[in-house]
């Protein structure tokens, strides 16, 4: 597509349970981010995927978190048993593969995730 | 690992006032450095990007960022704000062999009439 997809925009959940986010790259893009946006504060790493690389889950704050790349494209990220401190923008990115990143990195949207 | 710190969390300039938001880095290579823009309810828009050759680098909206290895910087400027600039941004630096991008922050920048 056009530009990086996030599906959905908007999600309120009940403390406790699973939610799946999911973001649809730039087609042809090997590397896929997911970064996590809280009330106030910076943009927190969670995710990197690069091409058929191991995924560096250096960020993922704990293990309720979990995210998968499927065909090398299409990328899903899991909580588990949703905390009210999960409550954050979820920020997806995608680029042309680190030797490629001269053409920079494109942003999804965001999806809202509200856990009551 | 790389890392960012922005030490200004909150800056607040008058319009047409000059504007330098400050931006330090840590990374054992050559970086490539970017300064990102987000209004608020917005996204990120990309305003300029550093990866090799002239240290000075001009961008969208009038900005400019300059940097300067020997100080691990990559501050961003402009010469005149506009109201419009209120925003928040953020300065983030990437691996040169992994690509792996990480943020700094944020600085908050308000614009007063």
């Amino acid at each position: 597509g056009a530009g990086v997809s996030q599906s959905p925009s908007n999600k309120v959940t009940e403390k406790g349970k699973d939610v799946e986010l999911r973001c649809d790259p730039i087609s042809g893009h090997t590397a896929l981010y997911w970064y996590r946006q809280s009330l106030g504060q910076g943009l927190e790493f969670l995710i990197y995927f690069q091409g058929n690389s191991a995924p560096d889950k250096s960020g993922l704050p704990s293990d309720r978190f979990s995210a998968e790349r499927t065909g090398g494209s299409v990328s899903t990220l899991t909580i588990q048993r949703t905390q009210q401190e999960d409550s954050a923008v979820y920020l997806c990115a995608s680029s042309s593969g680190y030797r490629g990143i001269n053409y920079g990195y494109t942003f999804g949207s965001g999806t809202r995730l509200t856990v009551v | 690992a790389q890392s960012v710190t922005q030490p200004d969390i909150h800056i607040t300039v008058s319009e047409g006032a000059s504007l330098e938001l400050r931006c330090n880095y840590s990374y054992g290579a050559t970086p490539y450095l970017f300064w990102y823009v987000q209004s608020p309810g917005q996204g990120l828009q990309l305003l300029l990007k550093y990866f090799s050759g002239d240290t000075l680098v001009q961008g969208i909206k009038g900005f400019e960022a300059e940097f300067k290895r020997s100080q691990s910087s990559f501050n961003l400027r402009k010469p005149s704000v506009h109201w419009s600039d209120a925003a928040e941004y953020f300065c983030a630096v990437a691996a040169s062999n992994t690509g792996k991008l990480i943020f700094g922050q944020g600085t908050t920048l308000q614009v007063k009439p």
